[in-house]
This record gives C-alpha cells, sequence and structure tokens, in this order.
C-alpha cells in the first residue's frame, strides 16, 4: 500500500516552460487536492476533486489546471511558469472532504523556477 | 472571511517540558478541526480530527481539545522526536481544508 505518490521531487523549470505534476493514489479516495506551500503562507488550495470527472477551484487556482479521469490519479499541470509558481507543490486524498481520517499527503514535489 | 491563526510561530522546549499550541479560528459553519504534524522535507501527517466544543483526543504525549473559538494542542513530557511543526486546519461546509501557518517545536534533550 503505497499511500500517495508524487512524481517529481524536484523540478527545476524555466520561465515560460510548461509541465505535469503526477499524484497517484492507490487507496481509492474518492477526494483529492492540490496545495502549494510558501514561507510564512501556511498551505494554500489550488485546486480539487470529488471524483472522477469532477474538478473545483480552490484559492490560488491561476496558471493551474487539473483534470480527474481516474479515481487513482490526480494531474496538476502548469501551464506556462512563473517565478511566482516557485513552491512545494502536495497532493493529499481522502475518503470524502475532511472526515475522521483526515488527508493523506504526498511527500512533495519542490518546483523552482527561474 | 474564515481565518485559522496559530500562536506560537515557534517553541522551543526542554525534553520533559510540557506545553501547549493554540489554533483560534474564525469561521462560518466548522465542519471539523484537523491537527498534521510535518517533518522537514516530507508531507503533512494526520495526527486528530475534532468535531464538537469539549471534544479531546489523545495519542501518546499529545493531547487535542476544542472549544468554540480554538483548539489546543497539549504536549505532556516531550521528547526530542516531537519535534516538528503542527499544522491546524478547519472545514467549512462546501469547501476543503483552511490550514493555519503552523507552530515549528523544537524539544532540546
Amino acid at each position: 500500500n503505497a499511500g500517495v505518490t508524487q512524481t517529481p521531487k524536484f523540478q527545476v523549470l524555466k520561465t515560460g516552460q510548461s509541465m505535469t505534476l503526477q499524484c497517484a493514489q492507490d487507496m481509492n479516495h474518492e477526494y483529492m487536492s492540490w496545495y502549494r506551500q510558501d514561507p510564512g503562507m501556511g498551505l494554500r488550495l489550488i485546486h480539487y476533486s470529488v471524483g472522477a470527472g469532477i474538478t473545483d477551484q480552490g484559492e490560488v487556482p491561476n496558471g493551474y489546471n487539473v483534470s480527474r479521469s481516474t479515481t487513482e490519479d490526480f494531474p496538476l499541470r502548469l501551464l506556462s511558469a512563473a517565478p511566482s509558481q516557485t513552491s512545494v507543490y502536495f497532493c493529499a486524498s481522502s475518503y470524502s472532504t475532511g472526515g475522521a481520517y483526515g488527508y493523506t499527503f504526498g511527500s512533495g514535489t519542490r518546483l523552482t523556477v527561474v | 472571511e474564515d481565518q485559522v491563526t496559530q500562536s506560537p510561530e515557534a517553541l522551543r522546549l526542554q525534553e520533559g517540558e510540557s506545553s501547549s499550541l493554540n489554533c483560534s479560528y474564525t469561521v462560518s459553519g466548522l465542519r471539523g478541526l484537523f491537527w498534521y504534524r510535518q517533518d522537514p522535507g516530507k508531507g503533512p501527517e494526520f495526527l486528530f480530527t475534532l468535531y464538537s466544543a469539549g471534544e479531546e483526543k489523545e495519542k501518546e504525549r499529545l493531547k487535542a481539545t476544542l472549544t468554540k473559538k480554538e483548539s489546543f494542542l497539549h504536549i505532556t513530557a516531550p521528547k526530542p522526536e516531537d519535534s516538528a511543526t503542527y499544522l491546524c486546519a478547519v472545514q467549512v461546509a462546501g469547501t476543503a481544508l483552511i490550514f493555519g501557518k503552523g507552530t515549528t517545536l523544537s524539544v532540546s534533550s
């Protein structure tokens, strides 16, 4: 049981490049979400999904795109990377949007945009 | 606007010196309050969920309590391995979790 797997762990992009951060979970969780964590800002929600084919925006969605074609996978796409998107990105999943068991987080992707 | 504020930002304790971390919240319609532990370079790890005022949860040296305006994470006789950042989050109806900025705890032997 691997939990939530994020790839890559580290990435350096040039301004304007695009890329996809991968997130996969093997717990059959319906709810998945993406957060970014910046120093002094805490975790902020980017996008989330309550099931395959259903996605919605969080607090800071601009510059990011998501889709959910399967229960297991929830990739995050950066359309045209900007230095302001330098951050640590976490994917999380859960049986529901809150729940008694909380969220299971991946180990994160550290992204630097130069 | 829904807000979660954690204090202090940082806390240094000696091994065995008990203390408490605070999480105050201003939200409309609290569905649940969550505590997480985060070690450097890792994702947050779920600790507790609290749903209603007066509720308490315990796990080893940690005890979480909830009132109508705040939650406390009490750490009894901490050990160096308890050093981490502790995150508080709230769930409001119809949204995902809203996180505080965290309290970084350092326990020295």
